[in-house]
C-alpha cells in the first residue's frame, strides 16, 4: 500500500525562525494536504497541494509530483505554530487518505 | 460552529462493553469517513462511506461497525472492547471526487480499561 514518510521527525525553532518540512510517498498522488495537530489533538486542514507552490498565509507548499515529495515551508514561526504537522495523499481511487506519522514541532519564545 | 460534531469528546469503558461513537457533519458532503490515531503511530483508515454506502473497510475486525441512519451521520459501534481499542477516533467528510479536501472532526478519545 502506499507509504507516506515525513521528516524530521520533530524540530526545535525559536520564535521568528523558518522551517522546512519535507513529505515523501510510495505512489503517485492525486491529492495530498497538510495538516495541523495541536498538543490538544484536534485536526485542522492547511492547504491542499497535489502538484505545483500553494501559500497560504506564513506556509509554503511546494509538491514535485514526479519525485514524490512535498514540502512545507513555515516562515517567521509563533509559539502558537507548535504542534504536529501531517502529510496526507490519496490515490486515484479517491477513497481514503494515508497519513505520514508527523513532524512535531516546538516554537520556543 | 464546528462542521463536524463528535460525540462524545472522551469516553472511558470497561472491557468487554459496547459503547456507538456520534458523528454527524454540516458540510453538505457526500462522503465520510473513520480515522483511528494509537499512540505514536499514524492516523490510520478504517471506513469509508459515499452516498451512505461502504465504499472501503480496511478494519480487520467485525467488531467495528459503521452506522449511517442519515446521509450526514456515519457513528461507529465498537462491541466487546478491548483495551487495545484505546485511541483517539476521527470522523472526517469530504466531497466525492479524487482531488476532494478532507475537514476531520475534534475526535473521540476512547479509553478502554
Amino acid at each position: 500500500g502506499q507509504q507516506v514518510q515525513q521528516s524530521p521527525a520533530s524540530l526545535v525553532l525559536q520564535e521568528g525562525e523558518n522551517a522546512e518540512l519535507q513529505c515523501n510517498f510510495s505512489s503517485t498522488a492525486t491529492q495530498l494536504q497538510w495538516f495541523y495537530q495541536s498538543p490538544g489533538g484536534s485536526l485542522v486542514s492547511l492547504l491542499s497541494n497535489p502538484s505545483g507552490t500553494k501559500h497560504t498565509g506564513r506556509l509554503t507548499s511546494t509538491t514535485v509530483t514526479k519525485e514524490r515529495r512535498s514540502s512545507l515551508h513555515i516562515s517567521s514561526s509563533q509559539t502558537t505554530d507548535s504542534g504536529t504537522y501531517l502529510c496526507a495523499i490519496t490515490d486515484s481511487a479517491g477513497n481514503k487518505l494515508t497519513f505520514g506519522i508527523g513532524t512535531r514541532v516546538l516554537v520556543r519564545p | 460552529d464546528p462542521k463536524i460534531i463528535q460525540k462524545p469528546k472522551y469516553l472511558v469503558a470497561v472491557t468487554g462493553s459496547e459503547k456507538i461513537l456520534i458523528c454527524e457533519q454540516y458540510l453538505g458532503h457526500n462522503a465520510m469517513y473513520w480515522y483511528r490515531q494509537s499512540a505514536k503511530k499514524p492516523l490510520e483508515f478504517m471506513f469509508s462511506y459515499s452516498y451512505q454506502k461502504l465504499m472501503d473497510n480496511q478494519t480487520a475486525s467485525s467488531r467495528f461497525q459503521p452506522q449511517s441512519s442519515k446521509k450526514n451521520h456515519l457513528d461507529l459501534q465498537i462491541t466487546a472492547l478491548k483495551p487495545d481499542d484505546s485511541a483517539t477516533y476521527f470522523c472526517a467528510s469530504s466531497p466525492t471526487g479524487a482531488n476532494s479536501d478532507y475537514t476531520f472532526g475534534s475526535g473521540t478519545r476512547l479509553l478502554v480499561i
